[in-house]
């Protein structure tokens, strides 16, 4: 079993719509952190969010994270092609090792 | 912006063969990591090190597998007699400490390809 699962795996989409991105847990996080990875590079931190209930804004980016803290969405908001990649949330262990969720694909066509 | 590097950025290599995947990770930080992603699959921890000894390792991570901080700054992952199955991305981490709020920096990788 996952300790993140993220809906949907997979999102096609035209330029200029929205889309929401989902990271469901039944376990409780201090905090949730979401990366962006392209093909063929690194994942890169977008945002961590740390209090239940917290909304954070990147630009077109909304990202929420759960009352209960088990929770966390990506909300794009007229998406563009660049913003074309794999989107990926993460918590941390005790260790400091990350775990990601199995990510998103989003491919958002001109 | 300080950044890890890891080097090759792509090695193809003789399934059987060992093989050493560099990284130079940020120069203050103290937390390091390896991970793999497998082509179209999800980005897999393998193994966490901090003062010069393995933290945390997943199952992934047996004994065809090791990892070594050599001379302070370079991180190796070292894997030995490769198979088929371990042709994947292999990304290099970093980070300041183990506060879950800190961000990790990850390098751009290395591809492994085994034939």
């Amino acid at each position: 079993t996952q300790l993140l699962e993220q809906s949907p795996q997979f999102l096609s989409i035209q330029e200029g719509e929205n889309l929401t991105v989902y990271c469901n847990s039944s376990s409780v996080f201090s905090s949730l952190q979401w990366y962006r990875q392209e093909p063929g590079e690194g994942p890169v931190l977008l945002v961590t969010v740390v209090t239940g209930g917290e909304v954070k804004k990147l630009k077109r980016l909304t990202f929420q994270f759960g009352d209960a803290r088990k929770d966390s969405s990506l909300h794009i908001t007229a998406a563009q092609p660049g913003d074309t990649g794999l989107y990926l949330c993460g918590v941390r262990g005790n260790t400091g090792k990350l775990i990601f969720g199995q990510g998103t694909t989003l491919q958002v066509k001109p | 912006e300080p950044e890890v590097t890891q080097t090759p950025s792509h090695q193809v290599t003789q399934m059987g063969q060992e093989v050493i995947l560099r990284c130079v990770p940020i120069s203050n930080h103290l937390y390091f990591y390896w991970y793999r992603q497998i082509l179209g699959q999800k980005v897999e921890f393998l193994v966490s090190f901090y003062n010069n000894e393995i933290s945390e390792k997943s199952e992934i991570f047996d004994d065809q597998f090791s990892v070594e901080r050599p001379d302070g700054s370079n991180f190796t992952l070292k894997i030995r007699s490769t198979k088929l199955e371990d042709s994947a991305m292999y990304f290099c981490a970093s980070s300041i400490d183990r506060n879950s709020g800190n961000t990790i920096y990850f390098g751009e990788g290395s591809w492994l390809t085994v034939v």
